[in-house]
Order: C-alpha cells, then structure tokens, then sequence
C-alpha cells in the first residue's frame, strides 16, 4: 500500500488558518471514518492530534480540527501560533489491522 | 501516565538481527493492541506491525517474514525480534499504544507512544 499524500509543506502567520490535505483511496481514507492525525516536533515522538476524523483527545487545543469528503481528510489549525510549527502526518486504517501514514508536512509558522 | 519506553536499538551490519523492547506502564497493558512505527532518517513514519491484547498479528509487507511481533503481558514488555536487516530498515522505531472501542464507535489510531530506539544498519 502506497504513503497517502500530503503537501510537503505549507505556512501561515501568526493568527492565520492553514489547512492540510491527506488523499489516499476508497481503501483507506475513503473507505473507514478512522482517519488520525500526529503532530511531530523535532526530535521528539509523534503526539495524537485528532482521530476518527475529527475527534480531539484532551488537552489538544481547540483551534486544530479535522475533516473528511470522499478519499481526502484535511487537518485545519485556526488562530495559528509559533508552537503550532511542527511536521504532521495523517494515518489511516487500511483494513485488516494495517495503517498507513502520509509522507508528512511541515508547517511554518512566518 | 502512560509511559512507553523503547531499548535495544544500536548498530548493526547488513544481514543481521536486533532485538527490540518497550516496556509499558501506566494502564492495564494486556488489554490494549500495541504496534511498532519507525521513521528513517529525515522520512516519515511508517507503520510496521501490531499486535492485539489476546495475541493476534499483523505486519507491513516490508518487514513480513522478517520481522517478529511479540508480548509478554506478565511483564507489560512489548517485542520486535528483526532479521535480515537491511539499510532500508535503518529508523528510530517507537512503540506506540493502540486506542479502540468497537463498541462506542471509536476506531483505532495510536494514543500514546514512545521516545523510540535507533537502529543503524551499517558495515
């Protein structure tokens, strides 16, 4: 199974709202409601953000929000601020116990 | 708290064969799937294998018949034995702790992780 596909990087200033595409099939993304998302700063371990689609465990800011349409989910930051700069991978489960990750993006914060 | 800690990661020559651990504390380990995920060098992450609470076993087509996912839930200590390893198999490899609930709907994502454990393959 192929990585889903995510912009390599995309940027925002401070307060503004940057949105990340991750596409992937109907046997992925397009095929189950169990689309997650990681936030990875440098250095350290991946961190849940949001999963089945666009649920947020506590403690995630409100201002990160998910959706879905079709065989594309999309990560929004709103109000974005300097400790939102981090790389971000999408995950979806692939049927049968198996998950795929996009190839992540790195958001920068101008 | 959650705490997942990787160990047995280091160097290791092509063809060779590494044993990892993670050991687990902070919740009822034997009743949660848990799964290996490893990021190569400046790449992203991967999913590599898992494995449910009462033993059942999946992997990645890149590491199947290569690599073994094991549990020992007396110990709360998650495995994965690799051999045949290879520069492609190069990564930090974190342990990361499986979230699900059929019954509320909830489906499966990854709650909780590790610091992660290098492994070099190298001559």
């Amino acid at each position: 199974q192929s990585a889903l596909t995510q912009p390599r990087s995309v940027s925002g200033s401070p307060g503004q709202s940057v949105s990340i595409a991750c596409t992937g099939t109907g046997s992925d993304v397009g095929g189950y409601k169990f689309v997650s998302w990681y936030q990875q700063h440098p250095g350290k371990a991946p961190q849940l953000m949001i999963y089945d689609v666009s649920k947020r465990p506590s403690g995630v800011p409100d201002r990160f929000s998910g959706s879905k349409s079709a065989n594309t989910a999309s990560l929004t930051i709103s109000g974005l601020q300097a400790e939102d700069e981090a790389d971000y991978y999408c995950c979806s489960y692939g049927g049968i116990n198996t998950f795929i990750f996009g190839g992540g993006t790195k958001v920068t914060v101008l | 708290e959650v705490h997942l800690l990787e160990s047995g990661g280091g160097l290791v020559q092509p063809g060779g064969s590494l044993r990892l651990s993670c050991a687990a504390s902070g919740f009822n380990f034997g009743s949660y799937a848990m799964s290996w995920v490893r990021q190569a060098p400046g790449k992203g992450l991967e999913w590599v294998s898992a494995i449910s609470g009462y033993g059942l076993i999946f992997y990645a087509d890149s590491v199947r018949g290569r690599f073994t996912i094991s549990r020992d839930n007396s110990r709360n200590t998650l495995y994965l034995q690799m051999n045949s390893l290879s520069d492609e198999d190069m990564a930090v490899y974190y342990c990361a702790k499986v979230s699900e609930d059929a019954s509320a709907g909830m489906g499966p994502h990854f709650d909780y992780w590790g610091q992660g454990t290098l492994v070099n393959v190298s001559s």
